[in-house]
């Protein structure tokens, strides 16, 4: 079975100043991963995946991530954040096809990042 | 309408009361998901269907009974619910759920159980 270890339910920082939300994750076999973003009173948007090839993901509004096989990790970061990226953070993982398990999305507990001036 | 939408946005319900949930899917997907999302707690996955047939059934109570007539729409039928209930509920789909890939979430229904 795999499952999704987010240690921060909290992240609080200063706008323009870079951010990194955390993720490790263990599975018997290979990954995808994925990053949502869930701003209030709306359902989750997909940020940026990462299913093969480069290592550096990049997403939307100006996310990156980088898979760490190694380590086991997929650490979600931000060179400068804005207000508006005050939002909860869900990193999340499948297994592809034809890994004898089924494709079965897992979430972790999420993040909050509260931006503040 | 475009990706995924879920009426009504927001339910308030007794009890005893009957009520249902729709999410219909604009995206040509062939499957679709129900989740909980409680606060403090990682989402729950309810339900799944795959060309309108339950694949997924994660040890829902009984008071929870999915519909899917089509491949586009996807149903909660909710009754004699308990206040721990209460939660946002998320309807999402994807290509194949067998592949692995990403999942387009509506904005889900938040509902409140007196």
């Amino acid at each position: 079975a795999q499952s999704v270890t987010q240690l921060d339910s909290q992240v609080p920082v200063f706008e323009e100043a870079p951010v990194e939300l955390r993720c490790n994750y263990s599975s018997s076999v290979s990954v995808y991963l994925f990053w949502y973003v869930q701003y209030p009173n709306q359902g989750l948007q997909l940020l940026l995946k990462y299913l093969s090839g480069s290592t550096l993901v990049k997403g939307i509004n100006g996310f990156e991530a980088e898979f760490n096989k190694s380590q086991t990790s997929f650490h979600l970061r931000k060179p400068s954040v804005h207000i508006s990226d005050t939002a909860e953070y869900f990193c999340a993982v499948t297994t592809p096809p034809n890994t004898g398990t089924a494709s079965k999305l897992t979430f972790g507990t999420g993040t909050r990042l509260q931006v503040t001036l | 309408e475009t990706g995924v939408t879920q009426t009504p946005r927001h339910l308030v319900m007794g009890m005893t009361n009957k009520k249902s949930l729709k999410c219909e899917q604009h995206l040509g997907h062939n499957a679709m998901y129900w989740y909980k999302q409680s606060a403090k707690k990682p989402l729950e996955l309810m339900f799944v269907y795959s060309l309108e047939e339950r694949v997924e059934n994660n040890s829902v109570p009984s008071r929870f009974s999915p519909e899917c007539p089509n491949s586009s729409h996807l149903f909660l039928h909710l009754h004699t619910l308990q206040p721990e209930d209460s939660a946002l509920y998320l309807c999402a789909s994807s290509q194949d759920w067998l592949v692995g890939d990403e999942q387009f979430f509506g904005p889900g229904t938040r509902l409140t159980v007196l």
